[in-house]
Parts: structure tokens; sequence; C-alpha cells
């Protein structure tokens, strides 16, 4: 079965700097998505992206963060300035339409430490 | 706005016991309401779906869930539980009307089987 990978699998970084998640969607799906889980958290939904271009993002999505996609096959997350509470497992996730019949794939995640 | 409750933040049973996990939901319109599941180590997978319809939705592995709109609750059950479903379960909800795939999670219960 198609899978969503995400490399790396833990991404430790220093407060201030600018940390990329990479992301593999499975390759004939359309809509791709970023959520995130706070230790401890709720898994919380930040972005979805379609057309090559942001159709949903919550508050926490501010200009510190972006999403890409480079080429045909990678989704990416790029935090610019990583601050403390940064530190969260990072999910990818896509669907090859929205709606009812397209459930969210989700890869394993990036566990991101902000230190 | 969209906020989903689970009950039970730790579950501990013995194999073969019966399990339901609670799960309410704040939304006033048409919703989807989804349960994933998280086995150690893996990424979160779809166990199963309700979009319209009869509400008691069968799922993968035994599991199943019945949507009572009057109490906006989408509880998971399971007959006998076995030591493998030991992981985190989560209950996810989006808008019916929403073309964005957003989902709103629920906050996960860690569910322990005892062999």
């Amino acid at each position: 079965e198609p899978e969503v990978t995400q490399t790396p699998s833990h991404q430790v970084t220093q407060m201030g700097q600018e940390v990329i998640l990479r992301c593999v969607p499975i390759s004939n799906h359309l809509y791709f998505y970023w959520y995130r889980q706070i230790l401890g958290q709720k898994v919380e939904f930040l972005v979805s992206f379609y057309n090559n271009e942001i159709s949903e993002k919550s508050e926490i999505f501010d200009d510190q963060f972006s999403v890409e996609r480079p080429d045909g096959s990678n989704f990416t997350l790029k935090i610019r300035s990583t601050k403390l509470e940064d530190s969260a497992m990072y999910f990818c996730a896509s669907s090859e339409i929205t709606g009812q019949s397209s459930p969210l794939h989700f890869g394993n995640g990036t566990r991101l430490t902000v230190t | 706005a969209q906020s989903v409750s689970q009950h039970n933040h730790h579950v501990i049973l013995s194999e073969a016991a019966s399990l339901e996990l609670g799960c309410n939901y704040s939304y006033g319109g048409t919703v989807n309401l989804f349960w994933y599941v998280q086995y150690p180590g893996q990424h979160l997978q779809l166990l199963l779906k309700y979009f319209s319809g009869d509400p008691l939705v069968k799922g993968i592995k035994g599991f199943e869930a019945e949507f009572i709109k009057s109490k906006f609750s989408f509880n998971l059950r399971k007959p006998s539980v076995q030591w493998s479903d030991t992981a985190e379960y989560f209950c996810a909800v989006s808008s019916g009307s929403s073309n964005t795939g957003k989902l709103i999670f629920g906050q996960g219960t860690t569910l322990q089987v005892k062999p």
C-alpha cells in the first residue's frame, strides 16, 4: 500500500534556526496537509495545500511558517526562525480528493526538538 | 468553533474485554466523523468514518462506531479487544461543507490491553 513518507524522523535544531521538514505524499494525491502534535496535546491542523496554493491555514500557521511543493513529489514545511514552543511532532498527510470518499493518509511524523 | 472531546485519556483492559471509547464533538452544521488509530511507532491510520446514512459504521479490525446526532457523539466500540489493539485512538471531525479536508482532533485515548 502506498505510504506518505517523512524525513527526517527526528530533527534537533537551535532556537532561531530555520528548519525544513520534508514529506513525499502518495503519488496520485492532490491535497496535502501539515498537522502537529505538541507533547501531551491534541493533533492540530496547520495548513492544507492544493493546486500549488494554501487552501486553508490555522492561527498557528503564522508568518514563520511556509509550505512549498518544489517539484512533483515533495511537500515541505519551513519554519524560518524556530522557537522553543515549535517543539512537536509534525505530521504530513495527503488525500486524493477532499470530501467524503477520500480520507487523509498520514506519514510517520517528524519529531522536531528546538533547544 | 469546532471541537472534539475524548473523555477517556488512558484505558487499561484485559484481552477479551469489551471496549467503548467516548467521543463528543461541538459543531452546529453537518459533520464528517472519523476514528484514527496510531500503533506504537507507526503513522495515524483510519479505522472508520461516518459521512451519512446508517449511523452505525463498521471499520477495520472489528471496530465499529455509532453516530448519535442528538448527543453529538461518535463512540468507538469493539466487543473483544486483543493485545494487538494497544495503541492511541483519535476521534476527529471535519465540516461537511468544507472543501479543504481540515480535521479537528480530540486529545486521544491511550489503550493498553494486557495479555
